[in-house]
């Protein structure tokens, strides 16, 4: 049972570039969550998805990040018109319920902006 | 909102010394707490997690931790660490009944041979 993939594992941007994070939960997992860690910081809460749906955006910058969650493919994290202070690491974590016992994360994705 | 303190960034032990890293948490109704293991190129992983009932709780790889309510800690412990855990670990906590996960910003652990 393949774990939770992220891709791409590194993604360099230049300022007001998009950026694209993918992320792919485990097999029967339906829940999707975002976190972000940026230097020196704990990983901190973006959003939370289920199929086709938002559940929880409380922790999504209100300009220029979105995600999505499609009934078929991963879920994308997309960043319009980066800029250097988006550079941090992107976690994505599934579980199989929406109270589930835990999270599973994936690899990240470290994103540089220069 | 919650936050998570973890007052020790870098812990440096020698091989078979106890480990004790710190998490306090601040929020005002039942929280679920958890610890994650990040080793060196790896993601994530849980070792422990604590809901409800005893509040010493048994994780992989040895480690327990102990949830004191009174003083909203969830300390980390293992009696005698090995090379091996060198990692970085993470305090989390969500409230009860909410997914949302908010971390401390880690220790990182480095034992020496």
């Amino acid at each position: 049972n393949a774990g939770v993939m992220q891709n791409p594992r590194h993604l360099v941007r230049r300022r007001g570039q998009e950026a694209r994070l993918r992320c792919s939960p485990m097999k029967g997992h339906s829940h999707v969550y975002w976190y972000r860690q940026l230097p020196e910081e704990g990983l901190k809460f973006m959003v939370y998805l289920q199929k086709e749906n938002i559940i929880d955006e409380s922790g999504m910058p209100k300009e220029r990040f979105s995600a999505e969650f499609p009934k078929e493919g991963p879920s994308i994290l997309r960043i319009q018109q980066v800029v250097r202070g988006d550079s941090a690491a992107y976690f994505c974590a599934s579980s199989r319920e929406r109270n589930a016992d835990t999270q599973y994360f994936g690899p990240g994705t470290r994103l540089t902006v220069l | 909102a919650q936050s998570v303190s973890q007052h020790n960034h870098h812990v440096i032990l020698s091989e078979a010394a106890s480990l004790e890293l710190g998490c306090n948490y601040s929020y005002g109704g039942t929280v679920n707490l958890f610890w994650y293991v990040q080793y060196p190129g790896q993601h994530l992983q849980l070792l422990l997690k604590y809901f409800s009932g005893d509040p010493l709780v048994k994780g992989i790889k040895g480690f327990e931790a102990e949830f004191i309510k009174s003083k909203f800690s969830f300390n980390l412990r293992k009696p005698s660490v090995q090379w091996s855990d060198t990692a970085e670990y993470f305090c989390a906590v969500s409230p009860f009944g909410n997914e949302k996960l908010t971390f401390g910003t880690g220790t990182r652990l480095t034992i020496i041979p």
